[in-house]
């Protein structure tokens, strides 16, 4: 079956202007979340979504935001970005938290 | 504040040997910890462990959890270059609202040829 798959692959934005990222989950799971990917600060969960509701949301600003739709792709929104918000994102799928997480390969994002 | 720590943070060791990854934690409720292999961009399931002293295998990898002392390891025998990667500890814990999985920052495993 089809794993998480994430779009764009890759993402160039200038300072300012807002993104938006894309995840399809694995067909039949419901719950999907978001983490952000650094050197320094290894994977930091944004928020999880589940049935279209987020239920956690991780210590990051009002800028960024996500949303799940009811065939439970989810998109994650960030506004006016900024340098440090280049990253890569990565999104991961479970049925119900149960057996582990899948992840997608990411988007690579880079501000300039 | 909830942590997972993860030592040694890199770790480089010759083809055939034997490594072992730490992972410690502290947290208010632990429902499951989660070991995953990163190679290049979508983290890969290794094991998941909610239990106490039973060890999980999954050919030369092996992990076993200590709920009493708070810590798991990930043991890989005869390594093989392809076992290099940045391997990653995870805590998942009980489905409260507020709760969310909390990632270590990785141990980079380099295996030399």
């Amino acid at each position: 079956k089809a794993g998480v798959t994430q779009t764009p692959r890759y993402l160039i934005k200038t300072r300012g202007q807002q993104v938006t990222l894309s995840c399809s989950p694995i067909s039949g799971h419901r719950s999907v979340s978001w983490y952000q990917q650094t050197p320094g600060q290894g994977l930091q969960f944004l928020f999880e979504y589940f049935s279209e509701t987020q239920r956690n949301k991780g210590n990051f600003p009002g800028r960024f935001s996500g949303r799940q739709f009811s065939n439970s792709r989810s998109e994650m929104n960030v506004s006016t970005l900024e340098l440090g918000d280049s990253a890569l994102y990565l999104c991961a799928s479970s049925f119900n938290r149960e057996g582990g997480y899948t992840f997608g390969s990411g988007t690579r994002l880079t501000v300039v | 504040e909830d942590k997972v720590v993860q030592s040694p943070l890199s770790l480089v060791v010759h083809e055939g040997d034997t490594v072992t990854l730490n992972c410690s934690y502290e947290v208010t409720n632990f429902r499951s910890l989660l070991w995953y292999k990163q190679e290049k961009k979508a983290p890969t399931f290794l094991f998941m462990l909610t239990s106490s002293g039973i060890e999980k295998k999954s050919g030369r990898l092996s992990s076993i959890l200590d709920k009493k002392e708070l810590f798991s390891i990930l043991n890989i025998t005869a390594t093989q270059t392809g076992d290099s990667a940045v391997y990653l500890c995870a805590v998942d814990p009980l489905m409260n609202r507020d709760d969310k999985i909390i990632f270590g920052k990785g141990t980079r495993l380099h295996i030399l040829p």
